[in-house]
């Protein structure tokens, strides 16, 4: 079975600035996708990025990046020019590449955005 | 974009009862869904899958007959506690899979409160 591991329970960054979250994984299959969800007090899930494996060029969604290391495994979050609204748990998900497959979530980070 | 619903949004019942959730998919088809519990401050964990038509498929850990899961339609899935006791008091949450923009993703319904008294 894949686990995902993210490694800080808690971040935080002051508005404007940048921050990092960092996600690593484990898995024996070749193809996959990964994905960073963002999940506000609404306690929605909202998806905020994803990744195919098989693509070596990083995903970004506007302020949102990723930087996949697909030899190490790890697949973390930036996000630049911080926002009081990006307050929220950010969860780092794992995806077989098969339709109909679940999502493997790690344990999450609160990120706290101080004014 | 795609939107999943989820009712109710928050249920209180004594123990004992049973409780059903319904998740639907508003504006595609899910030919599956999946339902996931999520303790306060933890991850979500997957529950079960559903594939429309056809029988539910549980994780390790999880009672078949305790949560029951009906995927009756494309747009349709209910999970239904049975005989709930506290120990089930819980934030479930359902996704559906669906396709945008030629990519598969799944979608997350608002979630249900459920609290057994």
């Amino acid at each position: 079975a894949q686990t995902v591991t993210q490694s800080q329970p808690e971040m935080s960054v002051q508005e404007a600035e940048t921050v990092t979250l960092s996600c690593t994984y484990d898995t024996s299959e070749s193809d996959y996708y990964l994905f960073w969800y963002k999940q506000p007090p609404s306690r929605q899930m909202i998806l905020v990025i994803r990744q195919e494996a098989y693509k070596q060029q990083n995903a970004t969604e506007n302020r949102f990046s990723v930087n996949f290391q697909k030899a190490a495994k790890s697949f973390s979050l930036k996000i630049s020019d911080s926002q009081l609204g990006d307050a929220a748990m950010y969860f780092c998900a794992y995806r077989s590449a098969p339709p109909g497959y679940a999502l493997n979530f790690g344990k999450g980070t609160s990120l706290l955005v101080t004014p | 974009g795609a939107v999943v619903s989820q009712h109710p949004s928050r249920v209180i019942c004594k123990s004992g009862t049973s409780v059903k959730i319904e998740c639907r998919s508003l504006d595609f088809q899910a030919t599956t869904m999946f339902w996931y519990r999520q303790f306060p401050k933890q991850s979500l964990m997957l529950m079960a899958t559903s594939n429309e038509g056809s029988k539910a498929t549980y994780e390790q850990g999880v009672e078949k007959d305790k949560f029951l899961i009906n995927h009756a339609s494309l747009t349709l899935s209910t999970l239904t506690v049975t005989s709930a006791h506290p120990e089930d008091s819980s934030f479930y949450i359902c996704s559906a899979r669906g396709r945008r923009a030629s990519q598969e993703t799944q979608y997350f319904g608002p979630g249900t409160r459920l609290l057994v008294l």
